[in-house]
């Protein structure tokens, strides 16, 4: 079965850090191309950041919202994909969802299996 | 940075309905337009990629339609299992956006 489950969330304070993990199985995670979404109560869904794989030397991108504070990094061994979240800020409350994006197979793919999500509160 | 926009914001409609939710792009994503379906306290699911495809296993009352910047998702013969938010998002480049949202009510 294909499978996302993220780890990591919970309360922090303002300016604090946290890692969000999120471990993949049941396909090729190296091959995939992987994304952080987030959605804040209440809210619509925000696309945070992505990896891509091997092939393009695992680039990163990001929403202008969290670039600099936020880092996308990948371990292909361990199947597992991360976000670290530094000088946080309140409106970073929000579920955060990892999704599989495109393959060699098709690079041009949208997000199609997702986790479960992981929620982040910052609050003091 | 491309803007989705969707409308209408909220729907009320009822069981066996053809439901019509509209997407418009700030500027050409060609056909690189996903459809969501998300319920409360749940992943989205990918209904629709590429403007048009159906994605695996999504029954065929989903359908979407449209290119450049104007698109829409349309559900015929709408279930109880369809009431949900549905969001449009765009892959033509980064950042990847997302519109707000429609969510669809029992009337």
């Amino acid at each position: 079965e294909v499978q996302l489950v993220e780890s990591g969330g919970g309360l922090v304070q303002p300016g604090g850090s946290l890692r969000l993990s999120c471990a993949a199985s049941g396909f090729t995670f190296s091959d995939h191309y992987m994304d952080w979404v987030r959605q804040a109560p209440g809210k619509g869904l925000e696309w945070v950041g992505r990896s891509t794989n091997r092939v393009y030397s695992y680039t990163t991108e990001y929403a202008a919202s969290v670039k600099g504070r936020f880092t996308i990094s990948r371990d292909d061994s361990k199947n597992s994909l991360f976000l670290q979240l530094n000088s946080l800020k309140t409106e970073d409350t929000a579920v955060y969802y990892c999704a599989r994006g495109g393959s060699p197979a098709n690079y041009y793919y949208p997000m199609d299996v997702w986790g479960q999500g992981t929620t982040v509160t910052v609050s003091s | 940075d491309i803007q989705m926009t969707q409308s209408p914001s909220t729907l009320s409609a009822s069981v066996g309905d053809r439901v019509t939710i509209t997407c418009r792009a700030s500027q050409s994503i060609h056909s690189w337009l996903a459809w969501y379906q998300q319920k409360p306290g749940k992943a989205p699911k990918l209904l629709i990629y590429k403007a048009s495809s159906l994605e695996s296993g999504v029954p065929s009352r989903f359908s979407g339609s449209g290119s450049g910047t104007e698109f829409t998702l349309t559900i015929n013969s709408l279930q109880p299992d369809d009431f949900a938010t549905y969001y449009c998002q765009h892959y033509n480049n980064y950042p990847l956006t997302f519109g707000g949202g429609t969510k669809v009510e029992i009337k």
